[in-house]
């Protein structure tokens, strides 16, 4: 299963809203995943089931869809929510895939 | 609260083998299986696998199933990853993550783990 991401890269400014895309090349029911990753530090879970929020994960964080897009969706953009976002599919594996990343920089 | 803590950096020639550690704590660590995902330098996320505390059931990407070895030892909380006949393009930080099965999610990580393979 592939998933495609999109953009790649983004810019917004702080109490922007962004949306993130992540296309899956077959059915993967909602088992996706959203984490975020800053520099030098391991992955964090944002969103699962596709738009289940993570306990302590908040609220202007929001996923949506059920196939084959899904969609992350940050409102209110804050300065610690730049950074690069992945999507994964957890639906079957080998392997449990991710997207390529979405950078969010800040413009 | 649950935590995973990984070995030290590593730094190994082309064709040697590494052995990276992931200590796990604050939960029963046979309930849920552990999964090894590397990151290249500047690159994205690269799921390797997984093992199954519990029964030592392995699953692993085509990519790595030649090379990639998945152990645990219940008595002391710990899974290890070992690749072997490593590559220049082996360099990167690994992980390791637990699975909540029930929501599919990989809520907790551990630090990180970089192995260097160099001549």
């Amino acid at each position: 299963i592939q998933l495609t991401q999109s953009p790649s890269s983004l810019s917004a400014s702080v109490g922007d809203r962004v949306t993130i895309t992540c296309r899956a090349s077959q059915g993967i029911s909602s088992y996706l995943a959203w984490y975020q990753q800053k520099p030098g530090k391991a992955p964090k879970l944002l969103i699962y089931g596709a738009s289940s929020l993570q306990s302590g994960v908040p609220s202007r964080f929001s996923g949506s869809g059920s196939g084959p897009d899904f969609t992350l969706t940050i409102s209110n953009l804050q300065p610690e929510d730049f950074a690069t976002y992945y999507c994964q599919q957890l639906n079957s594996y080998p392997p449990y895939t991710f997207g390529q990343g979405t950078k969010l920089e800040i413009k | 609260q649950v935590q995973l803590v990984q070995s030290g950096a590593e730094v190994k020639k082309p064709g040697a083998s590494v052995k990276v550690s992931c200590k796990a704590s604050g939960y029963t660590f046979t309930g849920y299986s552990i999964h090894w995902v590397r990151q290249a330098p500047g690159q994205g996320l690269e799921w390797m696998g997984y093992i199954n505390p519990n029964s030592g059931d392995t699953n692993f990407a085509q990519k790595f199933l030649a090379r990639v070895t998945m152990t645990r030892d219940t008595s002391i909380n710990t899974a290890y990853m070992e690749l072997s006949r490593l590559r220049s393009d082996d360099t990167a930080v690994y992980y390791c993550a637990r699975l909540v099965g029930l929501g599919r999610k990989l809520d907790s990580w551990g630090q990180g783990t970089l192995v260097t393979v160099s001549s």
